[in-house]
């Protein structure tokens, strides 16, 4: 298996503009979320979906954030718009399903907004 | 969710042991303690996951006392590759669909 899939690795865009992240998880996996780690505040949850329904948004910075997951194998993570405070390591991560703990933590995508 | 401490940085040497004491003093009764490692530029990986007493896996062992208010980590025989950030957590293994809050984590540096 490829691990969980995340793209693009970087993203550098200016102030304004509108940014999107992409995660696929593993393949069988019910349940994903999306971090965001900055050395201020650490490894922050953003949102997680179990079975494509969005559970819990609560740790979503602003209305400026969205993330969808129209099916069971991609998920986006949308900043429109950017703003230089939103450059961090962005996570996806999956997860087995609701009886198993363990995460699986993609690569992250590094966000730089100028 | 139990709220935990744990040191923020600790040194170590190639060849040795490294403990890695995490506190919880409000771990409820149905909570779980996980281990997450994070090597610089990856994601956190999943370590370890205990209840209570001992468990043990390939790369690490987790002591848990008895009153289950502390959790101890230890690495056997570090090498240059464990220098990492470690985080313990503390929460239910079905609690809001295994939502994690990570904590400041201790970050662990090897020496040669």
């Amino acid at each position: 298996d490829a691990g969980v899939i995340q793209s693009p690795r970087h993203e550098v865009t200016e102030m304004g503009q509108e940014v999107t992240l992409r995660c696929k998880p593993i393949s069988g996996h019910n349940s994903l979320f999306w971090y965001r780690q900055t050395m201020m505040r650490g490894l922050e949850l953003l949102i997680y979906f179990n079975n494509n329904v969005p559970i819990d948004d609560s740790g979503m910075p602003e209305d400026r954030f969205s993330a969808k997951m129209p099916n069971a194998s991609f998920s986006t993570l949308k900043i429109q718009p950017s703003e230089p405070r939103d450059s961090a390591v962005y996570f996806c991560a999956s997860r087995p399903g609701l009886a198993v703990y363990e995460q699986y933590f993609g690569p992250g995508t590094r966000l730089t907004v100028t | 969710l139990a709220k935990t401490t744990q040191p923020i940085s600790m040194d170590s040497y190639e060849g040795q042991e490294v403990n890695i004491t995490c506190s919880h003093n409000n771990i409820a009764t149905n909570d779980y303690i996980t281990w997450y490692q994070q090597f610089p530029s990856q994601g956190p990986r999943f370590i370890i996951q205990g209840y209570k007493t001992k468990v043990t896996n390939e790369v690490a062992s987790l002591f848990i006392p008895a009153d289950r208010k502390s959790s101890t980590l230890s690495l056997p025989r570090v090498s240059l590759s464990d220098t990492a950030v470690y985080y313990c957590l503390v929460g239910e293994l079905y609690n809001q669909g295994g939502k994690l809050i990570f904590g400041q984590g201790t970050e662990l540096s090897v020496k040669p």
